[in-house]
């Protein structure tokens, strides 16, 4: 079975520009996540979506949001870009989300803010 | 609010020496507990989790832990390292009914020859 994919795998954008990342999960997940991880902050929990529908959210600004299709595979979207959102950001994916499933993440997708 | 501790920034360890790496959790009941490894510029890939049962579960790559209530910890543990651990190891915790990791700082971990 194919992991968790992201693309692109590597962005730079400059402030205030938006930009979209992109996660398909693990063939027949439905709960797909979110992670920033920065060497300031580790790792941090942005949201989870599972049947198209956001189920928990983070403690980030509006900015950041998200979305899940019918076929599972999410987005994140990051409006007015700072310097500050410069970080690796993971996507995660399990079979119904909830605290008994195990997640597993894609390689992430780097993105640096100029 | 669940927590995890990492005491540990940065371990150095001889190839072939025994690994221990230690993490502390916060949480009002029995937690899921799980270890990860991520190399440079990787994701994180799964090594091993606790759910309930055995308090000593086995993971990949040789590694386990042993879930110790008393203490609040789950230690990673590995006989002999080897020059391919090399890495950050992450320990997490999720609390029932949400599916929200909460990470330690991490571990970076050195091999030596």
């Amino acid at each position: 079975k194919a992991g968790v994919t992201q693309t692109p795998r590597y962005l730079i954008k400059t402030r205030g520009q938006q930009v979209t990342l992109s996660c398909s999960p693990i063939s027949g997940h439905r709960s797909v996540s979110w992670y920033q991880q920065t060497p300031g902050q580790g790792l941090q929990f942005l949201f989870e979506y599972f049947s198209e529908t956001q189920r928990n959210k983070g403690n980030f600004p509006g900015r950041f949001s998200g979305r899940q299709f019918s076929n599972s595979r999410s987005e994140m979207n990051v409006s007015t870009l700072e310097l500050g959102d410069s970080a690796l950001y993971l996507c995660a994916s399990s079979l119904v989300g909830g605290s008994g499933d195990t997640q597993y993440f894609g390689p992430g997708t780097r993105l640096t803010v100029l | 609010a669940q927590s995890v501790t990492q005491p540990d920034i940065h371990i150095t360890v001889s190839e072939g020496a025994s690994l221990e790496l230690r993490c502390n959790y916060s949480y009002g009941a029995t937690p899921y507990l799980f270890w990860y490894v991520q190399s440079p510029g990787q994701g994180l890939q799964l090594l091993l989790k606790y759910f309930s049962g055995d308090t000593l579960v086995q993971g990949i790559k040789g590694f386990e832990a042993e879930f110790k209530r008393s203490q609040s910890s789950f230690n990673l543990r590995k006989p002999s390292v080897h020059w391919s651990d090399a890495a950050e190891y992450f320990c997490a915790v999720k609390g029932f009914g949400n599916e929200k990791l909460t990470f330690g700082t991490g571990t970076r971990l050195t091999i030596i020859p």
